[in-house]
């Protein structure tokens, strides 16, 4: 599986941007990015995912670069309950083998 | 969206002996995937519970020890036999429903190893 790398983690402001980074360099040309995030004490929830374009959906968009070798989750305006470690994935297109590889995640600390 | 339950929520049990855990989905999915996550790491899948048939585990991980069951398109257990401390995790059931990208996560097993 192709790898991703994220930052360990980050720290924002309550209602500014955030802007969470992913770099992917060994992305093939079938690999969906996703982005799930976790937030203490749950189960992780779908935030994303996107192929070449950028997407937006209600919980934030992803901007993909234009050699898909790096994208970026962008929440528009970050609030406390945005706080959790959010993890860039990349699914391959193998026939029938769907499944999602785990990384570390970033660590997202929201401040009042 | 999909809703999933597991049963139980935590459970604190004794080496040697085993914990079944129960993931039930509130729609019919096609595939259902089980997960560990130890404390403080990231989620690390076990295996793929297969509807009929018997699961499809990723390395490091054995049916012996991890028995799966999926008798149809909404449900399925993990069993941890023979537990041991090192086995004290957070377990999560997934499901994907159709070809959907997402996938849906239910809140965890916390287990607990004495």
């Amino acid at each position: 599986d192709a790898k991703t790398t994220q930052p360990n983690s980050m720290e924002s402001n309550e209602e500014e941007p955030v802007h969470l980074p992913c770099n992917h360099s060994t992305i093939s040309g079938t690999d969906y990015i996703h982005w799930y995030r976790q937030l203490p004490s749950q189960g992780p929830e779908y935030v994303i995912h996107g192929l070449t374009s950028n997407v937006n959906n209600r919980m934030a968009s992803l901007a993909i670069a234009e050699d898909r070798k790096s994208s970026t989750l962008i929440l528009h305006r970050a609030t406390l309950r945005d706080a959790a470690v959010y993890y860039c994935i990349l699914r391959g297109l193998g026939g029938s083998n769907y499944k999602l590889t785990f990384g570390k995640g970033t660590l997202l600390t929201v401040n009042p | 969206s999909a809703v999933i339950s597991q049963k139980p929520s935590r459970d604190i049990c004794q080496r040697g002996t085993s914990l079944t855990i129960q993931c039930q989905v509130d729609s019919q999915v096609t595939m259902m995937f089980w997960y560990r996550q130890q404390p403080g790491q990231s989620l690390t899948l076990i295996a793929t519970a297969n509807q009929g048939s018997e699961a499809t585990y990723e390395s490091g991980f054995v049916i012996d020890k991890f028995p799966i069951s999926r008798p149809n398109l909404t449900f399925s257990t993990l069993t941890v036999s023979n537990m041991s401390p090192e086995d004290s995790s957070i377990y999560l059931c997934s499901g994907r429903s159709g070809t959907n990208e997402k996938l849906f996560f239910g809140s965890g097993t916390q287990l607990s190893v004495l």
